[in-house]
């Protein structure tokens, strides 16, 4: 597509209940990228993949947190047993590689509002 | 994961004003980014910087790399009510990018 995509766009969710996020990079994009905004702060990393393996899930905030990806495209990041503190804007990112210059540059979704009651 | 050191934290100012903000890291980056984020959006690059002491000018923005690859800045001329938004830096390192907390610009016309 002509950006990337995110779906939906909000979610409200019960406390325990899980959840799943979906991105649609950029058509061509081999890296793609998950972070969480909450209110007020910047961007904290949460997962990257380069093509459809992770090399670095060094940002998932615990065990309840995974994502994965399929067919170098689409990725879902799903959330179990939710809780409250889990609320907030989930961005997804895409690049053309992870190289250096322009090549690497992040291309963000709009991002699904997720909040947990 | 270690973020940025972004000031400041908001900015109330009037339409046609100058303005002033910065990032600070206690480790170098190859890359410097400044995006902008209005409501309900993800973030929208402005510039990218890519070599220590860079300047570049992106119509009435203007950003530097630092010579010690550890900060930026970006500078915004003539201020206009579109440029309300939340301005982000980010240092990127390879797949790596950390954000600061955002600087929140308001314009009175």
């Amino acid at each position: 597509g002509a950006g990337v995509s995110q779906s939906p766009s909000n979610k409200v969710t019960e406390k325990g209940k899980d959840v799943e996020l979906r991105c649609d990079p950029i058509s061509g994009h081999t890296a793609l990228y998950w972070y969480r905004q909450s209110l007020g702060q910047g961007l904290e990393f949460l997962i990257y993949f380069q093509g459809n393996s992770a090399p670095d899930k060094s940002g998932l905030p615990s065990d309840r947190f995974s994502a994965e990806r399929t067919g170098g495209s689409v990725s879902t990041l799903t959330i179990q047993r939710t809780q409250q503190e889990d609320s907030a804007v989930y961005l997804c990112a895409s690049s053309h590689s992870t190289g250096s210059g322009t090549k690497n540059i992040q291309y963000f979704g709009a991002g699904t509002r997720l909040s947990v009651l | 994961g270690q973020q940025l050191n972004q000031s400041p934290q908001s900015m109330f100012i009037q339409e046609g004003e100058d303005v002033s903000m910065n990032c600070t890291s206690s480790s170098i980056f190859n890359t410097w980014l400044w995006y902008k984020q209005e409501p309900g959006e993800g973030p929208v690059l402005l510039i990218a910087l890519y070599k220590a002491g860079e300047l570049t000018s992106n119509g009435r923005l203007t950003a530097q790399f630092g010579i010690t690859r550890k900060d930026s800045f970006l500078n915004i001329s003539a201020s206009i009510p579109s440029d309300v938004g939340i301005y982000f830096c980010a240092g990127q390192l390879a797949h790596d990018m950390r954000f600061g907390a955002g600087t929140r610009l308001t314009v009175k016309p």
